[in-house]
């Protein structure tokens, strides 16, 4: 079946502008992740999504990172006013139950994000 | 957050076997220990997981010692395929609902 899908594969922005990244999860998992990895270095936590609770935001770096799941579908991360140090992968994963110790995640193939 | 040790880089002959390692003394009893693979430009993906027993899979093999403090996974016959970068991570009730990726491993596969 199909995986995780994340657009655009690739985005170029100019420092100051806002930024929309979107996740598509496995059709039918209720939890939903999103990581950012920089250049070489492992995987920073952001926020997580599971069905109708109230998200844990405790990884996001600043206000200006934002994001949203409509139910246990697309999930959208918004940057805005984008700096350099924003620049890097940004990962999406889902998993058919989220808070389990044994529980597996699936990732997506990430949105680099490149910051001029 | 539970701390995982490895090293940053190993490397291997094609057709040979390969075995990772993982430290993390700070393990609770609770915690499962899990394991990813990045391969390059791409999302990581799921190796492994144990909690006490060794573990066996199509695409590894995971030992996991007696007291807990260290794992090893067990690439049986490496390929070129193989090279990637190693996570080896905790998951626990205390952890929350992300998983913690340190730097990893990265491994190499020699023609």
């Amino acid at each position: 079946g199909a995986g995780v899908s994340q657009s655009p594969s690739n985005k170029v922005t100019e420092k100051g502008k806002d930024v929309e990244l979107r996740c598509d999860p496995i059709s039918g998992h209720t939890a939903l992740y999103w990581y950012r990895q920089r250049l070489g270095q492992g995987l920073e936590f952001l926020i997580y999504f599971q069905g109708n609770s109230a998200p844990d935001k405790s990884g996001l770096p600043s206000d200006r990172f934002s994001a949203e799941r409509t139910g246990e579908s697309v999930s959208t991360l918004t940057i805005q006013r984008t700096q350099q140090e924003d620049s890097a992968v940004y990962l999406c994963a889902s998993s058919s139950r989220g808070g389990y110790s044994y529980n597996e995640q699936f990732f997506g193939p990430g949105t680099r994000l490149t910051v001029l | 957050d539970a701390k995982t040790t490895q090293p940053n880089s190993m490397e291997s002959n094609e057709e040979e076997p390969v075995h990772l390692p993982c430290n993390h003394s700070t393990i609770s009893g609770t915690d499962y220990i899990h394991w990813y693979r990045q391969l390059p430009s791409q999302g990581p993906e799921y190796v492994i997981h144990g909690l006490t027993s060794n573990v066996n899979n199509r695409m590894a093999s995971l030992a996991i010692a007696e007291d807990r403090k260290s794992s090893t996974l067990i690439l049986h016959r490496a390929t070129l395929r193989d090279a990637a970068v190693y996570y080896c991570i905790l998951r626990g009730d205390n952890y929350g609902q992300n998983f913690v990726f340190g730097p990893g491993t990265r491994l190499s596969v020699l023609p």
